[in-house]
């Protein structure tokens, strides 16, 4: 079946710190990938995607790179902000697109 | 243009009681998802919703249920409520499959 692993959080780093949380996959067919990130209080929001083998997603500053041979998809920030503290998601979307399979999530914080 | 909007934001109900949660999607989605979202749990699929069909459902029991109208508007009821329905419902919306899901800022349901 389709599965999602994300590192154990949670995760302190100091301000300008680089950034990974890494997420495995586990999928048949071709999924797309996502990682999302939820503020406190609030819903998630979609920080990038990559729809196929070798695409890389990014925004604002934050990057992962689809790689289909090691079913990976690690998120990486190379200098990170009190502001990105938040709970961070990877997540896949299935051959049909019908349903999304959620990490448990990795909570970063950021010191100043 | 308008994001998902969920109402009631925040909830308080007793055990036994029922409740109705509502999801308006982004206008021209036709997807709804809903998620339940604890802290020990994290982030659990109820079920998924395309032009007022059911498509997928989750691993929960027959006390959570939902429907979709023809506007795309999607409730979800819980009824028999329990101690540990207490979370936060999320529901998410994208225009087509494969599309990334666009999630509001969730419904906090406290069951006392």
């Amino acid at each position: 079946g389709n599965s999602v692993t994300q590192m154990e959080g949670p995760v302190t780093l100091s301000e300008e710190a680089f950034l990974t949380i890494n997420c495995t996959y586990t999928a048949t067919g071709y999924p797309s990938l996502f990682w999302y990130v939820q503020y406190p209080g609030e819903g998630l929001q979609l920080l990038l995607k990559a729809t196929k083998a070798d695409d890389k997603g990014s925004n604002k500053g934050f990057e992962a790179t689809y790689r289909k041979e090691t079913t990976s998809f690690h998120l990486e920030k190379g200098s990170v902000q009190v502001s990105d503290s938040a709970v961070y998601f990877c997540a896949l979307s299935d051959w049909t697109g019908n349903q999304f399979y959620f990490g448990t999530g990795t909570s970063l914080t950021v010191i100043p | 243009k308008a994001g998902v909007t969920q109402t009631p934001r925040y909830l308080i109900k007793t055990r036994g009681q029922q409740v109705t949660l509502s999801c308006s999607p982004i206008s021209g989605h036709r997807s709804v998802s809903w998620y339940q979202q604890t802290p020990g749990q994290g982030l659990q699929f109820l079920f998924e919703y395309f032009s007022e069909t059911q498509r997928n459902k989750g691993n929960f029991p027959g006390r959570f249920s939902g429907r979709q109208f023809s506007n795309s508007r999607s409730e979800m009821n819980v009824s028999t409520l329990e101690l540990g329905d207490s979370a936060l419902y999320l529901c998410a919306s994208s225009p087509e499959d494969r599309d990334p899901k666009v999630f509001g800022p969730g419904t906090r349901l406290t069951v006392l």
